[in-house]
């Protein structure tokens, strides 16, 4: 069962602009972790932000978490065409420590 | 130079056939992870092994199989149970409970494809 769900599905940006993705989910956590995929290639880490943080910050990115409404937001600010990718928010499964379940993703589109 | 490798890259599969998508790690990590990911989707857990000689499985484990007999490999068989193995597989590592850590590495995946 799927833990984090992203929206929008897809986003389309000119470069520059900022881009802002959301993921809402279901039980308690300990932490979010938020995952870059560039098509066809595995996942890369981007972020960490545990449950008594409420905004994490690095490089361009600044991720922000509400756990009173089980939501996260990941914004990418002055976006550059190499951001175009999949971005996913993955958090660990309650009773299943380093179990951890990924949402839908987020297709980010950074038009040159 | 560290990492995780999966390989190969592509496998075709045919009828019946068992396959086997091999998994290599040098990071040390005690834990690691297969996902298998369909066009468009997330990724949904088959395996997973916190511990040489231990695993446990993932919410789509039917149809699949594994062994830890070392700390570095972790291969999956995709049995011929398994009626709809086209996908592309992802296999993960991360620190393990110890480190705190639990941040995951990823492979760069096997794209599976019956023939």
């Amino acid at each position: 069962s799927q833990q984090g769900e992203e929206d929008p599905q897809a986003l389309s940006i000119q470069e520059g602009e900022n881009a802002t993705m959301n993921c809402s989910y279901k039980t308690s956590i300990n932490n979010l972790q938020w995952y870059r995929q560039n098509s066809g290639r595995g996942l890369v880490h981007l972020i960490l932000i545990r449950s008594n943080e409420r905004e994490k910050h690095s490089g361009r990115l600044r991720v922000t978490l509400d756990t009173s409404k089980k939501s996260s937001s990941l914004l990418i600010t002055a976006s550059r065409a190499a951001d175009t990718a999949s971005y996913f928010c993955a958090s660990p499964v309650r009773g299943g420590y380093q179990k951890v379940t990924f949402g839908t993703g987020t297709k980010l589109q950074v038009i040159p | 130079d560290g990492g995780i490798t999966q390989s190969p890259k592509y496998l075709f599969r045919k009828e019946g056939q068992n396959v086997t998508l091999s998994c290599e790690q040098n990071l040390n990590h005690d834990a690691m992870y297969w996902y298998r990911q369909d066009p468009g989707q997330g990724l949904r857990l088959i395996y997973y092994s916190q511990i040489v000689n231990d695993f446990q499985k993932g919410d789509i484990a039917e149809g699949y199989s594994v062994s830890r007999e070392k700390k570095e490999s972790f291969p999956l068989t995709v049995t011929s149970a398994q009626k709809n193995p086209t996908a592309f597989y992802l296999c993960a590592s991360s620190p393990g409970v110890t480190s705190g850590s639990e941040t995951q590495y990823f492979g760069p995946g096997t794209r599976l494809l019956v023939l």
